[in-house]
Formats: C-alpha cells, structure tokens, sequence
C-alpha cells in the first residue's frame, strides 16, 4: 500500500524559511495538498495540487512537488505558523495522510 | 461564509451504531462530493469515506468497509455517516470536509481533490 512519510517534528527561528517533507514512491506524479492544524481546531488547507494557494492563504506559503518528495514551505516564519502540518493524496480511490509535522517556532 | 456543522457524536459501547450529521450551508451542496476524515485524539489524520454530488457512489476506507454508510440528502443540504458494528479503535474526531471543484469519479474509481471547508467535528467515543 502506498504510505506517505513526514518528519515528526522541524523546528525553525522566527523569520525564518521552514521547510516539511512529505516523502512517497514517485509522488511527483500525484498532487499534493497541504493542511495546517492548530490544537483544538480543524485542519485548513493552506496548499493544494502541489503549489496553489488558496484564498487567505500567505504568499509566504508556498509548495513543491517532483521526484519521491514534495514541500511545503514557509518563509518568514511567525509564531503563529506553529501547528501540525499534514500532506494528503489519493492513490486508488482512497484517499491519504501523511503522519503529520509539529512545527514549532523557537 | 461557506459553513460545514457536524453533530451526532456520543458515547456509544463496543458493537453499538450511531449515527453522524454535517450540514452545509453557504454553498451548492449538491455539486460537490464529500468526505468524512477521522482523527484520533492526538493522533494523526484518517480518511474514511467519500460520495460523489449526487450520491450515487460512495467510497471506503478498508478499515470502515462493510460497517460504515455514507450517505447524503442533498435537499436539506446535509451529509451522514452511518456507524455500525463500532470498535473501540473507531474512537476519533469526525470531521466532514468539502472537496473541490475538480473531484470526479468514473465507474468504481474516485479522483478526489483537496478538502477545502472542514466541520469544526465531533467526537466519537467507543467504550464498555
């Protein structure tokens, strides 16, 4: 079965550029999206199909996607970036999360 | 703003079923398919069915399949979830989520998108 595969934890300065990982067997050839959970809240997608935005979202939110790896980044990180950041695909009509990246802000 | 409301959780002992409601508002419910994502507390996202616009194909997680119905009726603008035969490893948050425009489904295959408006949840807690 097809597993997608974070980081647990990145931690990164504030103004900073913090880079998450979402490693899968050829998952340049999938499109990728991008979710951003804060505690007790529900998750937002803050990328999707690999690099878009959608409405709302920071221009310092960005994404990337090719080979066996795709990215999310954000640059000029502030502390309210820090949260759980989740990639998602689909592959067989199933849909699937990655494990999840805690982002803290030091 | 394009809302998503989810209620129906609860306590429910190992076996039992139980039945889970989103309604929507603010958007053309009936053109979009719809998922229902789990999460266990502190844990990590869990997809677990979908339904195209019309519901006329549904989709499921092998964990759920065979114990769980989606369903939705688009003249009240609401998505359901039916739990059956609930084990104690089915204890999560539920969330409904809208996906996008460009999800489509041909024949028994389902090319979903990104999930763009998520419910704020609700919990479901399997017990003895």
């Amino acid at each position: 079965s097809y597993v997608l595969t974070q980081p647990p934890s990145v931690s990164v300065a504030p103004g900073q550029t913090a880079r998450i990982t979402c490693g899968g067997d050829n998952i340049g050839s999938k499109s990728v999206h991008w979710y951003q959970q804060k505690p007790g809240q529900a998750p937002v997608l803050v990328v999707f199909d690999d690099s878009a935005r959608p409405s709302g979202i920071p221009a310092r939110f960005s994404g990337s996607n090719s080979g066996d790896a795709a990215t999310l980044a954000i640059s000029r990180v502030e502390a309210g970036d820090e949260a759980d950041y989740y990639c998602h695909v689909w592959e067989s009509s199933t849909g699937l999360f990655g494990g999840g990246t805690r982002l803290t802000v030091l | 703003e394009v809302q998503l409301l989810e209620s129906g959780g609860g306590l429910v002992q190992p076996g039992g079923s139980l039945r889970l409601s989103c309604e929507a508002s603010r958007f053309a419910f009936s053109n979009f398919a719809m998922s229902w994502v789990r999460q266990t507390p502190g844990k990590g996202l869990e997809w677990v069915s979908a339904i195209s616009g019309g519901g006329s194909a549904t989709f499921y997680a092998d964990s759920v399949k065979g114990r769980f119905t989606i369903s939705r009726d688009n003249s009240k603008n609401t998505l359901y979830l039916q739990l059956s035969t609930l084990r104690v490893d089915d204890t999560a948050i539920y969330y409904c989520a809208k996906d996008s425009p460009r999800a489509f489904y041909s024949g028994s295959a389902y090319y979903g998108g990104a999930f763009d408006v998520w419910g704020r949840g609700t919990m479901v807690a399997v017990s003895s």
